[in-house]
């Protein structure tokens, strides 16, 4: 079985432009949430959706946002963005029940100059 | 708010050493609990869910404890390997349902052959 992939592994983007990432979750899987990981801030939760439809949210500006499609496949878009935004955002599946394990891609990794 | 910490912060031992990583959480109020590895430039890599109604999980070398009450978690790994040289993630989920952990900074483990 596949794991999560995400794409691209590596962006490089100046302050102000947009970014979009994209996430394939494991197949069956219904849930995809995202993370973006600092080595200031560690590990913090960005969103998840479920079924297309946002199911929970972190606290994050509204710059940051997320959509999932029909084929659970997930995308999160950062617009206007700022030199704290590079990070390593990594993307998590699991079924969509709440005992399962998160399994998690290798991540893309956003620099922003 | 809940918020994870984790003792120590990096630990190096020799090769065959059994070992006790610690993760404390300040709300007991939690749904379940994970242990994660994650090796560098890496996404992370589920060790071992815990579920709150739960003490314990083992997987091969791997032991982990729940102490809900306390907001304690440890993970036991048992004649320790180089290839478990890794940083070790604790996290908790919150009891409303939902995929948005909250993690821990880490213990950045070496094991010197």
């Amino acid at each position: 079985k596949a794991g999560v992939t995400q794409t691209p592994r590596y962006l490089i983007k100046t302050r102000g432009q947009q970014v979009t990432l994209s996430c394939s979750p494991i197949s069956g899987h219904r849930s995809v949430s995202w993370y973006q990981q600092t080595p200031g801030q560690g590990l913090q939760f960005l969103f998840e959706y479920f079924s297309e439809t946002q199911r929970n949210k972190g606290n994050f500006p509204g710059r940051f946002s997320g959509r999932q499609f029909s084929n659970s496949r997930s995308e999160m878009n950062v617009s206007t963005l700022e030199l704290g935004d590079s990070a390593l955002y990594l993307c998590a599946s699991t079924p969509g029940d709440y005992n399962s394990p998160l399994h998690f891609g290798n991540g893309t990794r956003l620099t922003v100059t | 708010k809940q918020e994870v910490t984790q003792i120590p912060a990096a630990l190096s031992v020799p090769e065959g050493e059994n070992l006790v990583l610690n993760c404390s959480f300040t709300d007991s109020a939690i749904y379940n609990l994970q242990w994660f590895r994650q090796d560098p430039g890496k996404g992370l890599t589920s060790l071992l869910l815990i579920q709150s109604s739960q003490r314990e999980q083992t997987s091969g070398r791997l032991n982990a404890s729940l102490d809900k009450s306390s907001g304690r978690s440890t993970l036991y790994i048992a004649a320790s390997q180089p290839g478990d040289s890794a940083t070790y993630l604790c996290a908790v989920s919150p009891p409303s349902y939902g995929q948005n952990f909250v993690f821990g900074p880490g213990t950045r483990l070496s094991v010197l052959p």
